[in-house]
């Protein structure tokens, strides 16, 4: 069983700043990997799959790079409604889905 | 515009059942796979099922096969989650999610519902 491993678990950032968040897994899952961000009292959005491609809607700001084993979540010029805890999710052999633990990002 | 609206949850004791429903609107319904993902407070998202477009092949995390069924009325636009043998440790918050693809799996989850709250506890 592939397991995703994301750090920092949380990330500490003022507005206007760049957040980077890594998401590691223990075989390659070539590009089949999405994020999430999710916000107390919402249900999750997606932001990104296929490692790279942005969701409907999803600003130019989230950008989803990486292959193999590790990517990467980059969020630019960080808002206020930015501030949410953010999971990423791949394609697995079983169980078909399989998430992150989350990497928090708060305001500094 | 998509939406799935759940409904079905509450506090139940230790042991009982519970059905969730989720009623789906604003796309076609009967071409894309349905999935379940709970949230247990403080912990992170867990996949719990999943059943394809068709109805005909449905996938459960470990820890629920044999307790949980998911099924779904196409007519009706609607994908249920059967809660048998509930324990505390399904207390959670329970999504219905879209799978992305039409007429495929993509295995990510492109649409959510509000969430509905499952207790259990004695």
């Amino acid at each position: 069983e592939v397991v995703l491993t994301q750090s920092p678990a949380t990330l500490s950032l003022s507005p206007g700043e760049t957040a980077t968040l890594s998401c590691r897994a223990t075989e390659s899952v070539t590009k089949f990997l999405a994020w999430y961000q999710h916000k107390p009292g919402q249900p999750p959005r997606l932001l990104i799959y296929d490692a790279s491609k942005r969701a409907t809607g999803i600003p130019q700001r989230f950008s989803g790079s990486g292959s193999g084993t590790d990517f990467t979540l980059t969020i630019y010029n960080l808002e206020p409604a930015d501030f949410a805890v953010y999971y990423c999710q791949l394609r697995n052999t079983w169980p078909p889905y399989t998430f992150g633990q989350g990497t928090r990002v708060e305001i500094k | 515009e998509v939406q799935l609206l759940e409904s079905g949850g509450g506090m139940i004791h230790p042991g009982g059942s519970l059905r969730l429903s989720c009623e789906a609107s604003g796309f076609m319904f009967s071409y894309y796979a349905m999935n379940w993902v709970r949230q247990a407070p403080g912990k992170g998202l867990e996949w719990v099922a999943s059943i394809k477009n068709s109805g005909d092949k449905t996938y459960y995390t470990e820890s629920v096969q044999g307790r949980f069924t998911i099924s779904r009325d196409n007519s009706r636009r609607t994908v249920y989650l059967q809660m048998d043998s509930l324990r505390a440790d399904d207390t959670a918050v329970y999504y219905c999610a879209r799978d992305g693809g039409s007429g495929y799996y993509a295995y990510f989850l492109d649409y959510w519902g509000q969430g509905s709250p499952v207790t259990v506890s004695s």
